[in-house]
Order: structure tokens, then C-alpha cells, then sequence
């Protein structure tokens, strides 16, 4: 089954400075990898999503991320960081064949705050 | 065009007891997901419903069910719960299955089992 670790539980940026998130995934195939992002009493939102082609992903509200398999990497970047960019966010896998357990997997979150 | 709605958005129950949440998913939406967040877990799948059929499952005992209905709109059972039940369940929806298509979350409800 596929698995997913975000090693940092929490990180603080100040606003302007570079961000990079990083995920690191377990499957044997090649994967389905997401990056969601939740606010504050929000629901999850999709920010980019990478299933094959281009290993430079780019993403809304300014983020990017790239896969990097001999890493099994999928970090998430963004150039510089927002106030508005406090969240919490999380990696996701997705396995590209259908069993009975093996679904999108959430990593445990990354919570980002933003100093001013 | 409306979002992923959820009722209701909180809930207090008492062990033993069943409940039963609702999911509208965004029109059109054929696929629903659930999902379970604690701050222990994270974010867990619990099943997914494609056109009233569930299309695959979590690692979850069989307290957790699920239906959807012929509009789409889903809902999910918890029978004799427990105290570890207590969670916020996220739905989401998607036009086909959740890894092809977009996933739209609801706001989630906030279950708190006493």
C-alpha cells in the first residue's frame, strides 16, 4: 500500500520569503500526487495535482511542485510567501490501480505559519 | 454553482449511540468520498460511492457505512459509537473517481462522542 510523510509537523516563514514543503511518498507504481491546503474553518482545497508529463507542476495562488522519482519526492514550493498563506497543508498519493484498500492517502500535514 | 454542503456541521452524541451524516455533493458530482480527520490520524479514507455503488473502502470496521442515493447525495452511518469516533468527517465530491477528477470538499462535521 502507498504511504506518505511530510517531515516537518510545522513551519514558520516570514511574509516574502521562499516556502518549500516537502512529501515524500511510498508506491511501487507511478503515483497520483496531490498537495491540498486547508484554512482555518475551511474545507480542503486542491492546489496542483501531478499524474504523468512534466515533472514541474504548477499550481494556484502561486505554488508549484516537483516530482523528483529517484527521490520519491513531491516538495511544493512557492517563491514568496503571503500572509494568507497560513494553512495547513497536505501531500496526498493516489494509487494508479484500484484495490480494496488503496485509495488517495493523506500525509499528516505541514502547518505553515506566516510572521510578518 | 453551490459547493459540497454537509449536514449537520456539528454533532454531540453519546457512546453506544448510531449516527448519520449527510453529503449534497456539487451538481453534476457523481462520486462522493469520505474521509475522517483527527489530530492523532490526520486525514484517513474512509469509502467512495460512484452512481449509488462504492467503488472501493478504508481500513475502517464495519461501525462505518455509507450509501448514495440516485441524486448523488450520500450519507454515512456510525453505529455504537465510541469515544475514538469523535472526529471531523470531510465529504468531497468529484464529476467521475476521486484520482482522475478534482476532489471539492465540504466544511466538514464536527462529531464529538461523550
Amino acid at each position: 500500500a502507498q504511504s506518505v510523510t511530510q517531515p516537518d509537523i510545522h513551519i514558520t516563514v516570514s511574509e516574502g520569503a521562499s516556502l518549500e514543503l516537502r512529501c515524500n511518498y511510498s508506491y511501487g507504481a507511478t503515483p497520483y500526487l496531490f498537495w491540498y491546503v486547508q484554512s482555518p474553518g475551511q474545507g480542503l482545497q486542491l492546489l496542483l495535482k501531478y499524474f504523468s508529463g512534466d515533472t514541474l507542476v504548477q499550481g494556484i495562488k502561486g505554488f508549484e511542485a516537483e516530482f523528483k522519482r529517484s527521490q520519491s519526492s513531491f516538495n511544493l514550493r512557492k517563491p514568496s510567501v503571503h500572509w494568507s498563506d497560513a494553512a495547513e497543508y497536505f501531500c496526498a498519493v493516489g494509487a494508479s490501480v484500484k484495490t480494496s484498500y488503496d485509495k488517495v492517502i493523506f500525509g499528516p500535514g505541514t502547518s505553515l505559519s506566516v510572521i510578518p | 454553482k453551490a459547493g459540497v454542503t454537509q449536514t449537520p456541521r456539528y454533532l454531540i452524541k453519546t457512546r453506544g449511540q448510531q449516527v448519520t451524516l449527510s453529503c449534497s455533493p456539487i451538481s453534476g458530482h457523481r462520486s462522493v468520498s469520505w474521509y475522517q480527520q483527527t489530530p492523532g490520524q490526520g486525514l484517513q479514507f474512509l469509502f467512495e460511492y460512484f452512481s449509488e455503488t462504492q467503488r472501493n473502502k478504508g481500513n475502517f470496521p464495519g461501525r462505518f457505512s455509507g450509501r448514495q442515493f440516485s441524486n448523488s447525495r450520500s450519507e454515512m452511518n456510525v453505529s455504537t459509537l465510541e469515544l475514538g469516533d469523535s472526529a471531523l468527517y470531510l465529504c468531497a465530491s468529484s464529476l467521475g473517481d476521486s484520482l482522475n477528477y478534482e476532489q471539492y470538499f465540504g466544511p466538514g462535521t464536527r462529531l464529538t462522542v461523550t
